[in-house]
C-alpha cells in the first residue's frame, strides 16, 4: 500500500536554527498538508499546497515557515529559525481525489527545540 | 472556525467491552473522518462517512452520523488492548473548496485493560 514517507522521524535543533523536515507524497497524490501536534495536544493545520502553491495556511504559518516541492516528489518544510515553542510533531498529509476523501499520513516529524 | 470536540476526553474499558466516543462539530461539512494514534505516532485513518450517510460500518468499527445534531460516534465493538490509543474525529469543511483542509478534535484517550 503506499505511503507517505517522512524524514527524520526525530530531530533535535538549538533554538534560533533553521530545520527542513522532509517528506515524500504518495506519487500521483495532488494536494499535500503539513500538520503539526504539540505534545499532548490536538493536531492543527498548517498549510496546504496545490498546484506549486499555497492554498491554505493558518495563523501559525508565520513569516518563519515556507514549503517547497523542489523535485516533483519530496515535500518540505523549513522552519528559518526555530523557538521552544516549535518543538512538536509534524505530520505530513497527501490526497489525490477531490471533495475530502483520502488523505494519508506520515508517520511524522518529532522536532525538539532546545 | 469549525471544530470538532470529542468526549469523553479519556475512557477506560476492560477488554471485550464496547467503547463509544463522540465528537462534535460547529459547521456545515462534506465528511468526518476517524483517526487512530498510537502514542507518540502517526495517524492512522480508520473510517469516513459522508454528509449524506448516517451509519458505516468497518470490522469492528461503527460510525454514526447526525447533521442536525452536527455530532458523530464512534463505536468499537469487542475491544481489544490493541486498540489502546487516541482517536481523533477530524471533519472537512462542506464548503471549502480546493484543498479541503482536515480540522481535529481534542481526541479521546482510550485505555483497554486486560
Amino acid at each position: 500500500e503506499p505511503e507517505v514517507t517522512q524524514t527524520p522521524s526525530h530531530q533535535v535543533t538549538q533554538m534560533g536554527q533553521e530545520v527542513i523536515l522532509r517528506c515524500v507524497p504518495i506519487s500521483n497524490h495532488l494536494y499535500f498538508y503539513w500538520y503539526r501536534q504539540i505534545l499532548g495536544q490536538k493536531v492543527e493545520f498548517l498549510v496546504s499546497f496545490y498546484n506549486n502553491e499555497i492554498s491554505e495556511k493558518s495563523e501559525i504559518f508565520d513569516d518563519q515557515f515556507s514549503v517547497e516541492r523542489p523535485d516533483g516528489s519530496n515535500f518540505t518544510l523549513k522552519i528559518r529559525s526555530t523557538k521552544l515553542e516549535d518543538s512538536a510533531m509534524y505530520f505530513c498529509a497527501s490526497r489525490g481525489t477531490a471533495h475530502g476523501y483520502g488523505y494519508t499520513f506520515g508517520s511524522g516529524t518529532r522536532l525538539t527545540v532546545v | 472556525s469549525q471544530q470538532g470536540e470529542e468526549d469523553p476526553q479519556a475512557l477506560s474499558i476492560q477488554e471485550g467491552e464496547n467503547a463509544t466516543m463522540n465528537c462534535s462539530y460547529k459547521t456545515s461539512i462534506n465528511n468526518l473522518q476517524w483517526y487512530r494514534q498510537n502514542s507518540g505516532r502517526g495517524l492512522v485513518h480508520l473510517i469516513l462517512i459522508r454528509s449524506n450517510e448516517r451509519e458505516k460500518h468497518s470490522g469492528r468499527l461503527r460510525v454514526t452520523l447526525d447533521t442536525s445534531k452536527k455530532s458523530s460516534s464512534l463505536l468499537i465493538t469487542a475491544s481489544r488492548a490493541a486498540d489502546t490509543a487516541s482517536y481523533f474525529c477530524a471533519t472537512v469543511n462542506g464548503l471549502s473548496q480546493g484543498a479541503q483542509k482536515l480540522v481535529f478534535g481534542q481526541g479521546t484517550r482510550l485505555t483497554i485493560n486486560p
